[in-house]
């Protein structure tokens, strides 16, 4: 079945330094990759996302990149700050009336003063 | 603007017993979801709705039901809760065929 893999499950950045998450898909159908970063005692929110027809999307310090080829798409932080300490989901989709999203499993990263 | 409403924030619930989780959005969406949050295992969807009156089953539906009389309200309920329905519950809408998820606080649910 369809299955999107995020690693790693945890990680501890110095301050200022940047961080990487990755994910891959399994449908090659998808065409909608969303991040979603989740603070503690909150829901889900939206920070970037990109379309299977872009292969990077940038926004101030965070970066999202995809190669659809390899079915891969990432996460950069730059220069880190304490207020990026979360927990990021990875998220695919394919945009066809309903928005049935198969996330990933999340990443538990802090960002260490 | 309130964007969506969860209740209760929490709850400890006897195995065998039935709960209705609320939720109520204010952003006039069209499309609706329910997910659980466990440890490892990310964001798993439950049941969905695409407008008022319609419903659908996500990765996830045992156990579970859902109805949408209006456009504003998506309970969850819980016939008869087990232990392995512990975990935190998560609403969410969107613009009908937007992608975009707004998420609501969550409801930490505990059987016992």
């Amino acid at each position: 079945g369809e299955n999107v893999e995020q690693h790693p499950s945890t990680l501890s950045v110095q301050e200022g330094d940047s961080a990487v998450i990755k994910c891959t898909y399994s449908d090659s159908a998808s065409n909608y990759f969303p991040w979603y970063k989740q603070e503690l005692g909150k829901g889900p929110q939206l920070i970037i996302d990109i379309r299977s027809n872009v292969g990077e999307k940038k926004d101030q310090r965070i970066a999202v990149t995809l190669n659809k080829t390899a079915k891969h798409f990432s996460l950069h932080i730059t220069e880190t700050q304490p207020e990026d300490s979360a927990v990021y989901f990875c998220a695919a989709t394919f945009s066809s009336g309903t928005y049935k999203y198969i996330f990933g499993t999340g990443t538990r990263l802090k960002v260490l003063a | 603007t309130a964007g969506i409403t969860q209740a209760p924030t929490s709850q400890i619930l006897a195995a065998g017993r039935s709960m209705t989780l609320r939720c109520t959005q204010d952003m006039r969406h069209n499309a609706m979801y329910w997910y659980r949050q466990d440890l490892g295992l990310g964001l798993r969807l439950i049941h969905y709705s695409n407008t008022a009156g319609t419903t659908g089953k996500g990765e996830v539906p045992d156990g579970y039901s859902v109805s949408r009389a209006n456009t504003d309200d998506f309970p969850l309920t819980l016939a008869s809760a087990v232990p392995s329905q512990t975990s935190v519950y998560f609403c969410a809408s969107s613009v009908e065929g937007g992608e975009k998820l707004f998420f609501g606080s969550g409801t930490q649910l505990s059987v016992l």
